[in-house]
């Protein structure tokens, strides 16, 4: 079962931010939190992960609570081609770990002009 | 630089019939894993390969198996084919060295079983 909670839909104007939730109150301490995104009928893309310091880079920010409970994903300036369903998933590190992930069902975010 | 590569893009099948799909990884990426996804649901792990040995199985029956060649491509095999063996599948190829080992994902075959 995937180790994360997320709200099912969200929507957010055009040009606004988007701040997607995710709640991961199992979390251990080797875990990552991962965000991917999936437009219609494509593959999951990356988009960013973080240990427990905030990160940023070119598609997005993650802003992960002190506690590691939670986290929000932040799309700085969302344009429609960020209508995608949004993945959030602990991933745990190490050789023994491989390379597995564990998808939930997502939140599918819409863009309105 | 070249993506995942996954053949065909969609195949239709009838029940009980044989598939074959085909990925070809990120070069230097030793790690391929497959995964199904159904409509409306969010993908779900089969197999990883490292090294052409199998690291990770998920809950799938024994009708599927892969393998992975020296030139680190993949092909997954579904036997007996059932109308719920219905999905996009999905390829993912990582350097697989552990880690913080992202995924990157290739564009999926759309296999449909009538």
């Amino acid at each position: 079962d995937a180790k994360t909670t997320q709200p099912p839909s969200m929507d957010c104007a055009e040009g606004r931010a988007a701040n997607l939730p995710c709640n991961h109150s199992t979390i251990s301490g080797n875990e990552y939190v991962y965000w991917y995104r999936q437009i219609h009928s494509q593959g999951p893309q990356y988009i960013i992960h973080g240990l427990k310091n905030n990160e940023t880079n070119e598609m997005a920010s993650l802003i992960i609570t002190e506690d590691r409970k939670s986290s929000t994903l932040i799309l700085p300036h969302a344009t429609l081609r960020d209508t995608a369903v949004y993945y959030c998933i602990v991933r745990a590190t190490g050789y023994s770990s491989a390379s597995k992930i564990i998808f939930g069902s997502g939140t599918r975010l819409s863009i309105r002009p | 630089d070249a993506g995942v590569t996954q053949s065909p893009t969609h195949l239709i099948k009838t029940r009980g019939q044989h598939v074959t799909l085909r990925c070809s990884p990120i070069s230097g990426h030793k790690s391929v894993s497959w995964y199904q996804q159904v409509l409306g649901q969010g993908p779900q792990f089969i197999f990883q390969y490292y090294e052409k040995e199998e690291r990770g199985r998920g809950n799938f029956p024994d009708r599927f198996s892969a393998r992975q060649f020296p030139n680190y491509s993949s092909e997954l095999n579904v036997n007996a084919l059932l109308l719920g063996d219905s999905a996009l599948y999905l390829c993912a190829s990582s350097f697989g060295t552990g880690g913080v080992d992202e995924q990157f994902f290739g564009p999926g075959t759309r296999l449909t079983v009538l």
